[in-house]
This record gives C-alpha cells, sequence and structure tokens, in this order.
C-alpha cells in the first residue's frame, strides 16, 4: 500500500536533548513538509522540501532542522533550542507543490518528560 | 486576528442531522478553499478541494464559498457516527502556502 509512514507514534524528549522523527512516502512524491499542530491552532508550518538536497523554512523554523536526502525521506530533528516542544507533528507530501492535494502521515507526539 | 476562523466545537448532533461547518477568513487574495477531516491523533484527509466562489457537491458533503463574505462552509448531509472527527478548513494564499483554520470537533449522536 502506498502512503506516508511517521515513527515513532510517541516520544519524549528530555530537556537539552535533540530528537528526530521519521517520515518516509513511497508516493513518489516531489514535495514533502512538516507541520505542527497544537491545540485550538491551524496546523503551522515547520519546513518544506521541494526537490532532494534542497528545503525552505516555513513560519516556525526556529528550533528545528531536517534534511532530505532521498526523495523518500524526510527526517525532522527537533532541537534542545526549540524551548516549546510539546506537540503533534505532521509529515505531508505531494506530488508537486503547491496545489497538488497533501496527503499526511498519522503523526508523531512529541512530549516533554 | 487570526487570517482564518473556525469556531472549536465541540458541535454535538443526532444521527440523520444536516451539519453545517464554517470558516471565515479575511484576505481577499485566498482562491482554494479545502476542508479536511481528521480523526483523533490521525493525519488528516482530504474531502472537498474548491476554487472560488460556488458550490460543489460529492456524496453526503457539499462544500460553498462565498468570497464577497469572505465565508465558507462545509454541509454533511444524513449524517452518521463515522464522521465524527474534527474538520479543518484550508486556505491557500498567493504564496502557495496553505493557512489552517483550528478545525472544528463534529460529535454524531447515534
Amino acid at each position: 500500500d502506498g502512503g506516508i509512514t511517521q515513527s515513532p507514534k510517541y516520544l519524549f524528549r528530555k530537556e537539552g536533548q535533540n530528537v528526530t522523527l521519521s517520515c518516509e512516502q513511497n508516493l513518489n512524491h516531489d514535495a514533502m513538509y512538516w507541520y505542527r499542530q497544537d491545540p485550538g491552532q491551524g496546523l503551522r508550518l515547520i519546513y518544506y522540501s521541494q526537490i532532494v538536497n534542497d528545503f525552505q523554512k516555513g513560519d516556525i523554523a526556529e528550533g528545528y532542522s531536517v534534511s532530505r536526502e532521498k526523495k523518500e525521506s524526510f527526517p525532522l530533528t527537533v532541537t534542545s533550542a526549540q524551548k516549546n516542544p510539546t506537540a503533534f507533528y505532521l509529515c505531508a507530501s505531494s506530488m508537486e507543490s503547491p496545489d497538488e492535494k497533501l496527503f499526511f502521515g498519522s503523526g508523531t507526539q512529541l512530549s516533554v518528560l | 486576528q487570526k487570517e482564518v476562523e473556525q469556531d472549536p466545537g465541540p458541535l454535538s448532533v443526532p444521527e440523520g442531522a444536516i451539519v453545517s461547518l464554517n470558516c471565515t477568513y479575511s484576505n481577499s487574495a485566498f482562491q482554494y478553499f479545502m476542508w479536511y477531516r481528521q480523526y483523533s491523533r490521525k493525519g488528516p484527509e482530504l474531502l472537498m478541494y474548491t476554487y472560488s466562489s460556488g458550490n460543489k457537491e460529492d456524496g453526503r458533503f457539499t462544500a460553498q464559498v462565498d468570497k464577497s463574505s469572505k465565508y465558507i462552509s462545509l454541509f454533511i448531509r444524513d449524517s452518521q457516527p463515522s464522521d465524527s472527527a474534527t474538520y479543518l478548513c484550508a486556505m491557500e494564499d498567493s504564496n502557495y502556502q496553505l493557512i489552517w483554520g483550528a478545525g472544528t470537533k463534529l460529535i454524531i449522536k447515534p
């Protein structure tokens, strides 16, 4: 089955620790995105990538980093500089940005210990 | 003021009722309007996609856009318990970025 796989489903971070969220897609999509979802707020774009080895900051990139070494993979690292990392993180992909339909993974809930 | 406003609910209705979900927005440059459905702790999935003003129907779902009032709606006919979810509106700005509403939680009571 084609789709987007996010792992882990739940992740706990200790203070000062960097953690990495995995996102893999087998839809052959060019564009991939990371969103953050907080209660009572709309989805906010962290980073996006339209092509391998290239990515752009979204609205709330501070404290996060990404890489796009393969078309299928777009991991997100939440660094210790992100002081309020507790949120539901969603990875998405589309055939070509920006007008194509977004397909989302099932999300990763990150919490701080 | 947020660019996209959406009542968070929860909106609770009996099974079989017609549901109306709404978003208002402030940016007159928005051209594409989308409704996504999100089940608890899952990723959103696209329900409806409309361009500019007018209506679009797909089965039990109708999306309506009124650009003059900066108001979009999603109607669900013959609502089912399986429709219980959070419904997110999203709009595309001139930079091709999506601006999201906060979502309305819908509960359909059997």
